[in-house]
């Protein structure tokens, strides 16, 4: 069974760093590309960033470009969102979400998310 | 505004059908695949249709999908209680940078 368990999620001042992990199993980690989706309160789907299998290719939605980095570590089945400065638009639930494949291929399975609150 | 235009609501009474559209405003867009997924209250994104009309293993088949030129439509039957959720459609957008895209969403009510 595929699980995703994400964690870190917190809340947190504007400007600040935050770090979200996603602990996943049941599943051949490293032949999938995986991806953070959020979702705002009362807002819709938006995906944040992709992180090919190989660690080799990463995309990043314009929001968060040169603010957020995402990484993995195959060895641990680990996948890491790395956040600086943060904004209050920042604040979402942030999902750890697996591609159906290694590529741009669509999500199949979702985490249960970790909140994120940005503000003072 | 997003380059994938859904309507913001429909309603249907349960047994009937309905219909969701998902205008594509990107021809990077209109190149590739469309998924579909359902958000049901309290609950995580479920896949329902991938790559325009196929169903992942489990997905009823009262639901379908179907893209045609720049507009995509999530088809379904049998409307029931169940179904009451927002939907989303999302594909990959490979223009000046890769990104993946959703549509606004849509909320269904099932009268």
């Amino acid at each position: 069974e595929v699980q995703l368990v994400e964690s870190g999620g917190t809340l947190i001042q504007p400007g600040g760093s935050l770090r979200l992990s996603c602990a996943a199993a049941g599943f051949n980690f490293r032949t999938y590309s995986m991806n953070w989706v959020r979702q705002a309160p009362g807002k819709g789907l938006e995906w944040v960033s992709f992180i090919s299998g190989s660690r080799t290719t990463m995309y990043y939605a314009d929001s968060v470009q040169g603010r957020f980095t995402v990484s993995r570590d195959n060895a641990q089945n680990l996948l890491y969102l790395q956040m600086n400065s943060l904004r209050a638009e920042d604040t979402a639930v942030y999902y750890c979400v697996r591609s159906a494949a290694d590529g741009d291929r669509p999500f199949d399975y979702w985490g249960q998310g970790t909140l994120v609150t940005v503000s003072s | 505004q997003s380059v994938l235009t859904q309507p913001p609501s429909v309603s249907a009474a349960p047994g009937q059908s309905v219909t969701i559209s998902c205008s594509i405003g990107s021809s990077y867009i209109g190149r590739n695949y469309v998924a579909w997924y359902q958000l049901l209250p309290g609950t995580t994104p479920k896949l329902l249709i991938y790559d325009n009309n196929k169903r992942p293993s489990g997905i009823p088949d009262r639901f379908s999908g179907s893209k045609s030129g720049a507009s995509a439509t999530l088809s379904i039957t049998g409307l029931q209680p169940g179904d009451e959720a927002d939907y989303y459609c999302g594909a990959w957008d490979s223009g000046l940078s890769v990104v993946w895209v959703f549509g606004g969403g849509t909320s269904l009510t099932v009268l």
